[in-house]
């Protein structure tokens, strides 16, 4: 079954310090690939996203994620976090395998940064 | 409207009664889906509905968990004999592009079963 793994559940780090989530998914088709945001007390909202083209995708404030097929990877990167960066971040996949209409969501990880 | 709307907010329950939970998708979006949301578990896909297609009820995870969409906008997840277990966020959402995946989510109602 099409699964997404995140293996950061919590993650801490200090404002300015580096930030790199890892995102694994089990499918071996075309997928589509999603990373979404949940800041506290609001809703989930769209990070960024990739379909084709440059695997190399950039997102809202300053975030960044990278499509590696050989690895099934897409990893969200961002080289300074901020205090504001205090979220819980889910990676998701679409596949062909289901038309693209499932989204399918990994765990989530709680990032905290602190000031 | 404008976004995803989801009713009621907050939802407290006795252990064995029927809850009726609502979402209204955003006004055009044919596509809709259901997401539960338990601490450490992420979001647990639930159901799609897409147009008149046949819903994906893959994600039910019991007979006493029900999904309708009336009219191919307003759906209502209707969960039978609650348990304690079923207590989560529910979250409903709405696709932009169907075929791509990418959605815009609803606040969510928080159920708790007592």
């Amino acid at each position: 079954a099409q699964s997404v793994s995140q293996h950061n559940h919590h993650v801490i780090l200090s404002e300015a310090a580096s930030l790199e989530l890892g995102c694994n998914y089990s499918y071996g088709g075309t997928v589509n690939l999603f990373w979404y945001v949940q800041y506290p007390g609001q809703h989930l909202q769209l990070l960024l996203k990739y379909f084709s083209g440059d695997p190399l995708v950039k997102g809202i404030k300053g975030f960044e994620a990278e499509f590696i097929k050989s690895k099934f990877s897409f990893n969200l990167r961002k080289p300074s976090v901020q205090w504001s960066d205090t979220a819980e971040y889910f990676c998701a996949v679409t596949s062909m395998n289901t038309g693209f209409q499932k989204l399918v969501f990994g765990t989530g990880t709680r990032l905290l940064v602190s000031p | 409207g404008a976004g995803v709307s989801q009713s009621p907010s907050n939802k407290v329950t006795e252990k064995g009664k029927d809850v009726e939970l609502r979402c209204d998708p955003i006004s055009g979006h044919t596509a809709l889906y259901w997401y539960r949301q338990s601490l450490g578990q992420g979001l647990e896909f639930l159901i799609y509905f897409q147009g008149n297609s046949a819903p994906d009820k893959s994600g039910l995870p019991s007979d006493r968990f029900s999904a309708e969409r009336t009219g191919g906008s307003v759906s209502t997840l209707t969960i039978q004999r609650t348990q304690q277990e079923d207590s989560a966020v529910y979250l409903c959402a709405s696709p932009v592009r169907p075929l791509k995946g990418e959605a815009f989510f609803g606040q969510g109602t928080r159920l708790t079963v007592v």
